[in-house]
């Protein structure tokens, strides 16, 4: 599994993008990027996923660096209800498991 | 479609007891994994059943045991209860081959005392 790294947390501006980064230098060329984020008091919700060209859906953006070491995902107009942890993985798509890290909250505020 | 239902969302018991957590996948979905996580971090893979089998574990002792049903639901059973195994238990289903990612029910906290 890829270890991927995260910063602890960050704060945006409601309306403004926010853009987490994450860095996962040992991917493997079968690994995907995904990402989930998790709301208090719930569970984890998947976001999107990537594996080498920037991916696009209702909810977000995924950038993928050309050398596949570093992702950046983008929330590209922030609001409250974004506040949450956001995690990063790396997973094949048929492993069993997703190797959570500890995330980036990111605090969204008026 | 129903999401990932889990029960109880509360749970309360003493060192020593065991505990048998549950779930209800999403429908359609005939994979079922389980996570434990502890408050400030992220979620730790328990086990994942297909199809009734076993199909991958965590690093977790064998007093955390699984089953999955004909109907693809599940239950997570924990024996002799340690003052660590308080967390919130997450169930997740998903359809094998599908790459939208896993759905996860809201979880069950489990505090033992």
């Amino acid at each position: 599994d890829a270890k991927t790294t995260q910063p602890t947390s960050m704060d945006c501006a409601e309306g403004r993008a926010a853009n987490l980064p994450c860095n996962h230098s040992t991917i493997s060329g079968n690994e995907y990027v995904y990402w989930y984020r998790q709301i208090h008091s719930q569970g984890p919700q998947y976001i999107i996923h990537g594996l080498k060209n920037n991916e696009t859906n209702e909810m977000a953006s995924l950038i993928i660096t050309e050398d596949r070491k570093s992702s950046t995902l983008i929330l590209p107009h922030a609001t409250l209800r974004d506040t949450a942890v956001y995690y990063c993985i790396g997973y094949t798509g048929t492993a069993s498991k997703l190797t959570f890290g500890t995330g980036t909250r990111l605090q969204v505020t008026l | 479609e129903t999401g990932v239902t889990q029960s109880p969302t509360h749970l309360i018991k003493t060192r020593g007891q065991q505990v048998t957590l549950r779930c209800s996948s999403q429908s359609g979905h005939n994979t079922v994994s389980w996570y434990q996580q502890a408050l400030g971090q992220g979620p730790q893979f328990i086990f994942q059943y297909y199809r009734e089998e076993e199909n991958g574990r965590g690093n977790f002792p064998p007093r955390f045991s699984g089953l999955q049903f004909p109907n693809y639901s599940s239950e997570l059973n924990v024996n002799a209860l340690e003052l660590d195994d308080s967390a919130l238990y997450l169930c997740a289903s998903s359809l094998g081959g599908r790459w939208d990612g896993y759905t996860f029910g809201s979880g069950t906290r489990l505090t033992v005392v």
